[in-house]
């Protein structure tokens, strides 16, 4: 039972335009979403955080906006760099759940010139 | 700080072995987790500790084991060997309950 759904797996996007993610979840009770990016061989690693008591959280060139009514939160990439190429998860814990993550499956992200 | 550190990086085992993922953090986070993550697929739990000598399960629980000595270390015991167990396991530790710090990662090949 998949409770965080990233139902894109792959986006490709121009360099400097805005690279939008998307991730749908069906727990009620989560109340802290978190995006991860991964690249190859290497572990995960955090990339911005909102909590329920929000609707959008910006920092930098991220920004995660939160629509707690439809179960379904993104994140915006603005401007896309190379850089940006990599793999990235949604993850959601809440209150019922202590801090135990669910992620989803993840979205490739190719970022080309 | 090397932050969490994970060893070996690659595994191959064969059915019916068994073996032990290490995993240090050195940032002394009590919160520590061990995470699998199947082609296109997301993380799943396996197990975690919220302090030395204190674990328990997660999602996906069955063929392992774990221990939580000290704060610094979080080894992963596999117990008989199957290739469904063949994944990348990643260790991670937090402060708090949310923001986890992961390691880069074991391969782990059961043939």
């Amino acid at each position: 039972d998949q409770q965080v759904k990233q139902n894109s797996p792959s986006l490709s996007v121009q360099e400097g335009r805005i690279s939008i993610l998307n991730c749908d979840y069906t727990n009620s009770m989560f109340d802290y979403f978190l995006w991860y990016k991964k690249y190859p061989a290497e572990g995960p690693t955090f990339l911005i955080s909102i909590s329920s008591i929000k609707d959008k959280n910006e920092d930098g060139r991220f920004t995660v906006f939160l629509n707690k009514s439809a179960k379904h939160l993104s994140l915006h990439i603005v401007p896309s760099q190379p850089g940006d190429s990599a793999v990235y998860f949604c993850a959601a814990s809440g209150s019922d759940s202590w801090g135990k993550l669910q992620f989803g499956a993840g979205t490739q992200v190719v970022v080309t010139p | 700080n090397a932050g969490v550190t994970q060893t070996p990086k690659f595994r191959i085992l064969k059915i019916g072995q068994s073996m032990t993922l290490q995993c240090t953090q050195d940032m002394n986070h009590n919160y520590m987790y061990w995470y699998r993550q199947d082609p296109g697929m997301g993380l799943k739990l396996i197990y975690y500790s919220v302090g030395a000598g204190i674990t328990d399960k997660g999602e996906v629980p069955n063929g392992y084991n774990v221990s939580r000595s000290t704060t610094e270390d979080f080894p992963l015991r596999l117990e008989l060997a199957a290739p469904s167990q063949t994944s990348v396991y990643f260790c991670a530790s937090s402060y708090s309950y949310n923001e986890q710090f992961f390691g880069p990662g074991t391969r782990l090949t059961v043939l």
